[in-house]
């Protein structure tokens, strides 16, 4: 059964820092691994998708990479801005399954 | 595009009665739709498959009698939550995969949630 950890469970640092988000998975047979943001009391904004053939993806200050053979993934986030404070959700899947995710790193950054 | 709209937002419902809940996909069709709950400070957790035209499949520990779902046509699946009791308030979200049609997966589009109060 897949297993994902997401590392640290919250984060708080100041406005302007550059900061890694970690996530790893049991099973690395993985068509696909989506990085989500999700705020309080609400749904899901997919941040970037990443392809079990792709080794990295970017949008704007964010950039996530995955190792598949090593079951990780990390989420950098560049000049972290108040904005970006939510909890970030690492999921993995795709094919005919659903998802899993992580329990998630709660990020506050302080203006 | 690939939007799926969740109704309602949030729910309050006396215990026992019957909530259902509506992902409608608005500009494609979503052959499949999962349904995930997520408790307080938990992760999100896949309860269940829909197909449309076939009956969901369930993921261990839910119950398909107490979860209804139904994916009548390619844009509407509902989950019913019967007889709900205090211990099924949680926050329910449905996701569609994006379009494969050309053999890529482009991964998933989630709703917007459904907080479920039973009290």
């Amino acid at each position: 059964k897949q297993e994902v950890t997401q590392i640290p469970a919250a984060l708080s640092v100041p406005e302007g820092e550059n900061l890694v988000l970690n996530c790893s998975f049991t099973d690395s047979a993985i068509y696909n691994l989506q990085w989500f943001r999700q705020d309080p009391g609400k749904g899901l904004t997919s941040l970037l998708l990443i392809q079990s053939s792709q080794r990295e993806q970017t949008s704007g200050r964010l950039n996530a990479s995955l190792d598949k053979s090593s079951g990780r993934s990390t989420l950098y986030i560049a000049a972290s801005q108040p904005g970006d404070s939510a909890t970030y959700l690492c999921a993995v899947g795709g094919g005919a399954d659903g998802l899993t995710f992580g329990k998630g790193t709660h990020l506050i950054i302080q203006p | 595009g690939a939007v799926v709209s969740q109704h309602p937002s949030w729910v309050i419902c006396k215990s026992g009665t019957s909530v259902k809940i509506e992902c409608r996909s608005l500009d494609f069709q979503a052959t499949t739709m999962f349904w995930y709950r997520q408790f307080p400070k938990q992760s999100l957790m896949l309860m269940a498959t829909s197909n449309e035209g076939s009956k969901a499949t369930y993921e261990q520990g839910v119950e398909k009698d107490k979860f209804l779902i139904n994916h009548a046509s390619l844009t509407l699946s509902t989950l019913t939550v019967t007889s709900a009791h205090p211990e099924d308030s949680s926050f329910y979200i449905c996701s569609a995969p994006r379009d494969r049609s050309s053999g890529m997966d482009y991964g998933y589009t989630f709703g917007s949630g459904t907080r479920l109060t039973v009290v």
